[in-house]
């Protein structure tokens, strides 16, 4: 099984921050991986497809990169609403794996 | 537009066995390339994929769980159906139905499900 090693677990920003949130795989995941926005009691919402592919409709504030076995999700110019809880999900390899989750408090 | 909707038992025995349905609308499970399976979710704990079954039928399963889950589909009734064996507390958590497409992935709303005597 891969595992996805998601850093950092919680980080505070300000609205306007540049913030990024890493994803390390356990093995090579080629560009298999995807990144998520959840808000409590709400569907998660499809931010980034195949590691850098912006989603659309998705605010170009966020965008995604990386291949192999290292990701990162960065959001531009935070905004209020982006405060959520990001997860990464790998589907290169079944079982396809989830990161643990960062969760993002906007001061 | 994709929808994912699961229904289902919120509160099972332990020993008993969970029935969860998935109905969609917006996509076919006869087209190549789609499956549907089944994430879920205990308390406090990360996101863990269970089973998917592709538009051939070729189905997948979380080794630690192969010999306690089914799943089938229904292409006609655009349904998925998942069973899960021997519920045990630890089993405790929001199951979700996904859609799955090359690399689009997306889920649905979630239902509770507690295994609790």
């Amino acid at each position: 099984e891969t595992t996805l090693t998601q850093s950092p677990a919680f980080m505070s920003a300000t609205p306007g921050d540049k913030v990024n949130i890493s994803c390390k795989a356990s093995r090579d995941t080629d560009d298999d991986m995807n990144w998520y926005q959840q808000k409590p009691g709400e569907a998660a919402i499809f931010i980034i497809r195949e590691a850098s592919t912006l989603v659309p409709g998705i605010p170009p504030r966020f965008s995604g990169s990386g291949y192999g076995t290292e990701f990162t999700l960065t959001i531009n110019n935070i905004q209020s609403e982006d405060a959520a809880y990001y997860f990464c999900l790998q589907h290169d390899k079944f079982p396809y794996t989830f990161g643990q989750g960062t969760k993002l408090e906007i001061k | 537009q994709i929808t994912l909707k699961e229904s289902g038992p919120t509160l099972v025995k332990p020993t008993q066995t969970l029935t969860l349905t998935c109905t969609f609308s917006g996509f076919s499970l006869s087209t190549s390339g789609v499956g549907v399976g089944w994430i879920r979710q205990p308390p406090g704990k990360a996101l863990e994929w269970l089973a998917l079954i592709y538009w051939d039928d070729d189905k997948r399963y979380r080794p630690s769980l192969r010999t306690r889950l089914a799943i089938t589909k229904d292409t006609s009734k655009n349904q998925v159906v998942l069973t899960m064996t021997n519920m045990d507390p630890v089993d405790t958590g929001t199951y979700y139905c996904a859609h799955k497409r090359f690399g689009e992935v997306n889920w649905g709303q979630g239902t509770l499900v507690t295994v609790s005597s």
